[in-house]
């Protein structure tokens, strides 16, 4: 069993919906948990980090922690043709990122 | 730039060969990592620096691969006799600080260089 498992996708949503991607992880000496999104080719791209349970919000974007359920989300709302993307969840343990497979999110126009 | 630099972007080399990945952090970022990225996959953690000292190495694949951070700015990742199974994405990224103990500090990555081996 991979350290932090995400669903691979495809996950469609249409245009202005609300796309919830999820994440669960096994190290309960994770502290750290960060959202990356990932364009075809290119490098990852911070979104979101959230330390504490609860709910983070930034903007369209949400990250949600539960550390009692090893379970960590992202809701983006009014999602958009240009949030396409794969996302990767991504727990820090020590001084390393372990990351998930990532979630591929199409939103069609 | 004011970003992780990676070079070179791509590099093709043929089985048995050496290469060097260059990468160069964000300035004043204390913590420099290392990752390997496979067509499909999430980046697999390799190896991490704070300033000059290399303090985790365990997600090096093999004796092959060795890493360095000298002056604790610049970090080379190299590679010594080359296999096709090396051949992915290698990404930098930097940070503020590794986190150690408690949280970590976001990591910020470069454009990666893709390596194929022929």
């Amino acid at each position: 069993q991979k350290e932090v498992e995400q669903n691979s996708g495809p996950l469609s949503v249409p245009e202005g919906a609300i796309a919830s991607l999820n994440c669960t992880y096994s190290d309960r000496g994770s502290q750290s948990f960060f959202w990356y999104r990932q364009y075809s080719g290119k490098s990852p791209e911070l979104i979101m980090f959230i330390y504490s349970n609860g709910d983070k919000e930034d903007g369209r974007f949400t990250a949600q922690l539960n550390k009692a359920s090893q379970y960590v989300s992202l809701l983006i709302r009014d999602s958009q043709p240009s949030d396409s993307a794969t996302y990767l969840c991504a727990g820090g343990v020590g001084g390393k990122l372990i990351f998930g497979q990532g979630t591929e999110l199409s939103v069609k126009p | 730039g004011a970003g992780v630099s990676q070079s070179p972007r791509y590099k093709v080399a043929k089985r048995g060969q050496d290469v060097a990945l260059r990468c160069d952090p964000i300035s004043g970022h204390v913590s420099l990592f290392w990752y390997q990225q496979a067509l499909g996959q999430g980046p697999e953690f390799l190896t991490y620096f704070q300033n000059e000292a290399q303090l985790d190495k365990s997600g090096l694949p093999s004796d092959r691969f060795f890493a360095e951070r000298p002056e604790g700015s610049v970090s080379t990742l190299k590679i010594q006799r080359t296999q096709q199974e090396d051949s992915a994405v290698y990404l930098c990224a930097s940070s503020w600080t590794g986190g150690g103990g408690g949280g970590n500090q976001p990591q910020h990555f470069g454009d990666g260089t893709r390596l194929s081996i022929l």
